[in-house]
This record gives structure tokens, C-alpha cells and sequence, in this order.
């Protein structure tokens, strides 16, 4: 089973409107991160928003914020008042205990944003 | 921040020659580093996950005669690409962090068409 889902291969949004974009996981360990990361068509890889499977209240970080269901298992994430610069491509990606696989993070395959004027 | 640099971004090479791709952490050790491959418009799959001073741990299908990653510092790690083949070619990254829960940084990739 893959360990983390994102379901819309693409979507669209108009300019300084807010978007979702959706993330489930599947992990029986109890600690985990939950990271989302946004890479433009340039190549880089840029850090957006961390939710740890402890914390109590939802991250937010300026216009991202993670709404994080813990019983649905699900991270996602919303940009609210999007910009033309948001469109990119946008993973969701998960980190699995403190003790086991290093650290590795998975990844999602992945959603294409692209906002409109 | 945290900053990972990566060298080269991109690289041209031809069938049967080797390709060397340096990650280095600037401001902080990293006793872990991992390396991922990406196809375009796809996902970010682990190839190995480098351990200074010690052999990498490489994922399940990943060939380590043909990726051959070297950690010999807490600031360097190389990933040689040998014997390259055209199917080789792809989005080479590199990432670590500074500490445990931090998130990954990343280098800003490699490139690579072997012709």
C-alpha cells in the first residue's frame, strides 16, 4: 500500500483565491512528520509547512496552513489568497518514527497547481 | 537556514562514461544524507540514504555497483553514476537535514542525459 496519497494529479485556481490540496498517509507508528514541500518548474525543492503527530494544533506557516486529521490520516494542505508564483508542483511527504529508516522521508506522487489570472 | 549545495546542476555525458554529482551541506554536518531520482512530472523516489563513514543503504531495485555513493565527511556526499546508460538519464537530488525533526534540505538537483 503506498504510504502516502495524494489524489488530484492537478488543479486549478484562480488567482487570490484559497486552495486545498489533498494528502492521506498510512503509517502504524505512532511518532511520524508530515512535511509538504513545493518544487517549481526550475527543479528546487522548498520547504513549505511541518505537522508533527504529536502536535495538538494545525501548523500554519504565513498563507499555508495544514489541516491535519489524525484519525482520517490525512495532511492537507491550504494556501489561501493564491498567486500567480504558486503554481508548481506541490508533495506531500512523511517521515516514520525516531528510531527506524534513518529518517528517510516518502513521498506523494504528487499535484500539479496552476493558478489563473 | 540550513543550506544543501549540489554540483553540477546539469551534466551531458556520453554512453559508458562515469558521472560524479557532489552534495554538500554548508552550514551544518549531516551524518545522513539521502539521494533521490525524479522522472519528469513524478515523484521523488529514494535511491539510498548515505551514512558517513560508513556504506550507504540503498533501496530495494537500486543497483549499488551503479550508484555508487561515497560519505566521507559530514559535510560531502558523492553519488557516482558508472557505466552510464540513456535510461540513466534523469533529476538527480540530494537532501539532509540539520537536525532530527527539521525537514529535509535540498540540493537544487543534477540534471543528467547520457547520450
Amino acid at each position: 500500500a503506498q504510504k502516502i496519497t495524494q489524489t488530484q494529479p492537478g488543479m486549478f485556481v484562480q488567482e487570490k483565491e484559497a486552495v486545498t490540496l489533498d494528502c492521506t498517509y498510512d503509517t502504524s507508528d505512532p511518532s511520524y512528520g508530515l512535511f509538504w514541500y513545493k518544487q517549481p518548474s526550475s527543479g528546487e525543492m522548498i520547504f513549505l509547512i511541518y505537522q508533527g503527530s504529536y502536535d495538538q494544533q494545525n501548523a500554519t506557516e504565513g498563507r499555508y496552513s495544514l489541516n491535519f486529521q489524525k484519525a482520517r490520516k490525512s495532511a492537507n494542505l491550504v494556501i489561501s489568497a493564491s498567486q500567480l508564483g504558486d503554481s508548481a508542483m506541490y508533495f506531500c511527504a512523511m517521515r516514520e518514527g525516531p528510531e527506524t529508516n534513518a529518517g528517510k522521508s516518502t513521498f506523494g506522487d504528487g499535484t500539479t497547481l496552476t493558478v489563473k489570472p | 537556514g540550513a543550506v544543501v549545495s549540489q554540483h553540477p546542476s546539469w551534466v551531458i555525458c556520453k554512453s559508458g562514461t562515469s558521472v560524479k554529482i557532489e552534495c554538500r551541506s554548508l552550514d551544518f554536518q549531516a551524518t545522513t544524507m539521502f539521494w533521490y531520482r525524479q522522472f519528469p512530472k513524478q515523484s521523488l523516489m529514494l535511491m539510498a540514504t548515505s551514512n558517513e563513514g560508513s556504506k550507504a543503504t540503498y533501496e530495494q531495485g537500486v543497483e549499488k555497483d551503479k550508484f555508487l555513493i561515497n560519505h566521507a565527511s559530514l559535510t560531502l556526499s558523492t553519488l557516482t553514476v558508472t557505466s552510464a546508460h540513456p535510461e540513466d538519464s534523469s533529476f538527480y537530488i540530494c537532501s539532509a537535514r540539520d537536525r532530527y525533526n527539521s525537514p529535509l534540505h535540498f540540493g537544487n538537483g543534477t540534471r543528467l542525459t547520457v547520450t
